[in-house]
């Protein structure tokens, strides 16, 4: 069974500061890992996707995150946010055993201050 | 390419009414799935298919019905709503090669309301 925990349901940051979004997952076979957002009343976009290839994943808008095998984490981050930064973001597992299959973890609110 | 559309936008139902979500997608994608998404949830897997002709349940299948007779269309039927059955409902469709993890891309939702 495969399952996502994203371990904040919403963070703020100041603008030209630095994003973390924190996501741990289990899996019992080897994960494939996403990172999806959401604007407001907009449908979901990839963001960047692991699939055991290299560690530390680049991704769209400056965004990277890194697969930590020990720690079952994949937290995302941005070293410096922007306004457009704002939206709704979901950490997402699948396996090879079920490749489309997509397991969501419950969210996390990013709300950028001026 | 127009992607994967959704019909309708929104959409008010009574309690006991039937209605279908309709999915397209012009991508020539083996799989396509519907989700809905209630807030602090994230997104839960109604049904999928892996191709026409071929169906599965998901996590949360009960209340749903679908059926996959092209490869382009995906339709989410509701045979008699309930207030439970409110959300937001996206479709979202991939290449589907068995061991190979794709990209899935997602409609841009029905907001589904029943009273």
């Amino acid at each position: 069974a495969q399952s996502v925990t994203q371990l904040d349901s919403h963070v703020s940051v100041s603008e030209g500061t630095p994003v973390l979004l924190r996501c741990n997952y289990s899996s019992s076979y080897s994960p494939s890992l996403f990172w999806y957002v959401q604007h407001p009343n907009k449908g979901l976009q990839l963001l960047l996707k692991y699939t055991s290839a290299a560690t530390l994943v680049k991704g769209i808008n400056g965004f990277e995150a890194e697969f930590k095998k020990s720690e079952t984490s994949f937290h995302l981050t941005k070293p410096s946010a922007h306004m457009s930064d704002a939206a709704e973001y979901f950490c997402v597992v699948s396996s090879l055993q079920g490749a489309q299959k997509l397991v969501f973890g419950q969210g996390t609110r990013l709300t950028i201050n001026p | 390419n127009a992607g994967v559309t959704q019909t309708p936008k929104f959409q008010v139902l009574k309690t006991g009414q039937s209605m279908t979500l309709q999915c397209a997608q012009d991508m020539n994608h083996e799989y396509m799935s519907w989700y809905r998404q209630d807030p602090g949830m994230g997104l839960r897997l109604i049904h999928y298919s892996v191709g026409a002709g071929i169906t599965d349940q998901g996590e949360v299948p009960n209340g749903y019905n679908v059926s996959r007779s092209t490869t382009e269309d995906f339709p989410l039927r509701l045979l008699s709503a309930a207030p439970s059955q409110t959300s937001v409902y996206f479709c979202a469709s991939s290449f589907g090669l068995a061991g190979v993890v794709y990209e899935q891309y997602f409609g841009p939702g029905t907001r589904l309301t029943v009273t």
